[in-house]
């Protein structure tokens, strides 16, 4: 299996533009979760789906921000329009049904909003 | 509110000897814990789980302890190399069990 697949690796924008992060999680795979990480604020959850549904969108930080998943294989986040404050490693991850079970990483986008 | 806390930024050791990373948790007793490591650059990736009714788990050189008494969970590696050189995340669930909530992670510098 090749992963957790995340595209781009690297995104440079300026403030205002429409930034798409992708993400196709491992096949069989039921949760797809998008976490953000800066120095300042670590690792955090944005948003996470199960079996394509949103279930808990507490931690997109304002409507800028938005996901999406419209089939078992493949995910968004958008954030239109962009602001410097943005910048961050974006990861995404997925894991099977059932509680405690390992989440499996992307390699992550970084993104740089000028 | 849930708060985890790694007990330090940055431990340097040297190689051979053990090291102890810390994680605290205050105000809700997790079901469970799970470590993670990061490397620069990259995702953090899954290294072990231990649940509230154990007291300890190992892998190899690495082992967790979890005192749901003193609400901390310790990660030793033994025998430390340079390899292990990475930043170390300790995550316990946080709502439902599928969602997880990292701490700030601890930097491990093994010199050789």
């Amino acid at each position: 299996d090749a992963g957790v697949i995340q595209s781009p690796r690297h995104e440079v924008t300026e403030m205002g533009q429409e930034v798409t992060l992708r993400c196709k999680p491992i096949s069989g795979h039921d949760y797809l979760f998008w976490y953000r990480q800066t120095m300042m604020r670590g690792l955090e959850l944005l948003i996470y789906f199960n079996n394509n549904v949103p279930i808990d969108d507490s931690g997109m930080p304002e409507d800028r921000f938005s996901a999406k998943m419209p089939n078992a294989s493949f995910s968004t986040l958008k954030i239109q329009p962009s602001e410097p404050r943005d910048s961050a490693v974006y990861f995404c991850a997925s894991t099977r049904a059932g509680p405690g079970n390992e989440q499996f990483f992307g390699p992550g986008t970084r993104l740089t909003v000028l | 509110s849930q708060k985890i806390e790694q007990n330090s930024e940055a431990l340097n050791i040297q190689e051979g000897k053990t090291a102890t990373l810390t994680c605290n948790y205050t105000n809700y007793s997790p079901a469970y814990l799970q470590w993670y490591r990061q490397d620069p650059g990259r995702g953090p990736v899954f290294l072990l789980l231990i649940r509230e009714n154990e007291k300890e788990k190992r892998k190899e050189r690495l082992k967790v302890t979890f005192d749901t008494t003193l609400k901390q969970s310790l990660f030793h590696i033994t025998a430390s190399q340079p390899a292990d050189s990475a930043t170390y995340l300790c995550a316990p669930p946080c709502g439902s069990a599928r969602q997880l909530t990292f701490g700030s992670g601890t930097q491990l510098t093994v010199l050789p």
